[in-house]
C-alpha cells in the first residue's frame, strides 16, 4: 500500500512537444505529492508539488494534474526542451508517518530531441 | 547557501571493508534521510532521523547504521561492505513535519568490489 507506480519507464519527445508522466498510488493517507527532476550525476531537485485538495497546479511549463478518486497524478511538460532531458520521479508522503518519509516512484527517463 | 553536503563523492571499497558516508546541512532542518538509488529501483529509504536525537529504519536498513551527530550532521556507516551495497547514496533533509519537499545532496557513488 506504500508503493507508488510510475509510467512510462522512458519517454522520447520532440522539441516543442508535450511530455506526460503518470503515477498511481494506493495509500489514501498520502497528502503531499511532489515531483523531482534529476540530471545525471546530480541529486534530485524538487520541481513542483500538489496537495489532494486541488486538481491542478501549474508552474511555468510544468503542470501537475491530480485525480483523487482514481488515485492518480501526472506531470505534464509543455513545449518540452532539450534541457528538460532528465529523470523524473513522482513521490508521496502521509502525515501519519512520524518521519513523513517520501515514497518514490521508480523514475521516468525523459529525452527531448532537438 | 551550500544546502546539503555529502562526502565523499566517489568511493571504491573491497568486500568486508567499512566506511562512513558524511552528510551535513546548513538549513536548520529537523529531519534528515539516507536513500540509495539503484537502476530501475528508484530511491529507497535506508534510515531517517525525524529530529535530532532520533533515528529509525527505513525500507532497506540491513547492513547499515546511522548516527545523528547533531542537528546538522547525519552519517551513514557500512560496517562490512558487500557488493550488493554498490549504489549511489543520497542524503536529504527537510524542515520537519508538514508539506515540505526534500533538499538532496549531490550523492556518493559507492562501488564495492
Amino acid at each position: 500500500q506504500q508503493q507508488v507506480k510510475q509510467s512510462p519507464q522512458s519517454l522520447i519527445v520532440q522539441k516543442g512537444g508535450i511530455s506526460i508522466i503518470n503515477c498511481a498510488y494506493e495509500n489514501t493517507a498520502f497528502d503531499y505529492f511532489p515531483w523531482y527532476q534529476q540530471f545525471p550525476g546530480k541529486g534530485p531537485a524538487l520541481l513542483i508539488a500538489i496537495r489532494p485538495d486541488v486538481s491542478e497546479k501549474k508552474e511555468g511549463r510544468f503542470t501537475i494534474s491530480f485525480n483523487k478518486s482514481a488515485k492518480q497524478f501526472s506531470l505534464h511538460i509543455m513545449d518540452s526542451q532539450p534541457g528538460d532531458s532528465a529523470t523524473y520521479f513522482c513521490a508521496a508522503s502521509a502525515p501519519d508517518n512520524y518521519g513523513q518519509n517520501f515514497v518514490f516512484g521508480p523514475g521516468t527517463r525523459l529525452s527531448v530531441l532537438p | 547557501n551550500a544546502g546539503v553536503t555529502q562526502t565523499p563523492k566517489f568511493q571504491v571499497l573491497k568486500t568486508g571493508q567499512s566506511m562512513t558516508l558524511q552528510c551535513a546541512q546548513d538549513m536548520n532542518h529537523n529531519s534528515m534521510y539516507w536513500y540509495r538509488q539503484d537502476p530501475g529501483m528508484g530511491l529507497r529509504l535506508i534510515y531517517y532521523s525525524a529530529s535530532e536525537g532520533t533515528t529509525d529504519k527505513g525500507e532497506v536498513p540491513n547492513g547499515y547504521n546511522v548516527s545523528r551527530l547533531n542537528k546538522r550532521e547525519f552519517s551513514l556507516r557500512l560496517e562490512s561492505a558487500a557488493p550488493s551495497q554498490t549504489s549511489v547514496y543520497f542524503c536529504a533533509s527537510r524542515p520537519g513535519r508538514g508539506l515540505y519537499g526534500y533538499t538532496f545532496g549531490s550523492g556518493t557513488r559507492l562501488t564495492v568490489v
